[in-house]
């Protein structure tokens, strides 16, 4: 089975830019989770889709936002790029209603974000 | 505020010396106590899930236990390639579908 994929690995932006990370689920998960893991912070919660509909938001300012297509993939977008951006984005998904679930969700090997 | 406090921030074991991790967590309404590893680029991988005090799960080399207010990840007799950062997480108590994840704990088992 194949697991949670992000791309890119990498990706060097300069300050103002935009910047679109990619994510597909494992085959079933239909909710996705966004997480933000900065130099020396904790993961960071940024958003959760499921079935296509943002479910709830970290807080983040208005200019990171995604989204979720038909096939469950997602899409997260940061806008003006500033260097406190840099971080690794990670990605993770779940079964439906996986609130009480044992396993919590599964991660990707996230998209390192560089801003110059 | 949902918190998870982890300590001590970095260990460095020499292989074969057992130790703890401990995590500390707000208490109200615990739903849920993961623990992940996470290698160096990498994403976190699931380990352990806790619910209730009392409850202790093993994985190898490894056994996390959960009391009312912390848990522990005990490391029995550790080789180089359990060198990882370890982290801990609960659900978060309003939208309780996103984790609230600690700073976590740098583990270098040297040979």
């Amino acid at each position: 089975e194949a697991g949670v994929t992000q791309s890119p690995t990498h990706l060097i932006k300069t300050r103002g830019q935009q910047a679109t990370l990619r994510c597909s689920p494992i085959s079933g998960h239909t909710s996705v989770y966004w997480y933000q893991q900065a130099l020396g912070l904790g993961l960071q919660f940024l958003l959760w889709y499921d079935e296509g509909e943002e479910r709830n938001r970290g807080n983040f300012p208005p200019r990171f936002s995604g989204r979720q297509f038909p096939n469950y993939s997602s899409e997260l977008n940061v806008n003006a790029l500033e260097l406190e951006d840099s971080a690794l984005y990670l990605c993770a998904s779940s079964w439906p209603g996986q609130g009480t679930s044992v396993y919590g969700y599964t991660f990707g090997s996230g998209t390192r974000l560089t801003v110059v | 505020e949902d918190q998870v406090t982890q300590s001590p921030e970095a260990l460095r074991l020499q292989e074969g010396e057992s130790s703890s991790l401990n995590c500390s967590y707000t208490v109200s309404g615990l739903r849920g106590l993961f623990w992940y590893r996470q290698d160096p680029g990498k994403g976190p991988e699931f380990l352990f899930t806790l619910y209730s005090a009392g409850e202790e799960k093993e994985k190898e080399r490894l056994k996390a236990t959960l009391t009312k207010k912390e848990s522990f990840l005990h490391i029995t007799a550790p080789k180089p390639e359990d060198s990882a950062t370890y982290l801990c997480a609960r659900r978060a108590n309003t939208g309780f579908q996103k984790l609230v994840f600690g700073t976590g704990t740098r583990l270098l088992v040297s040979p």
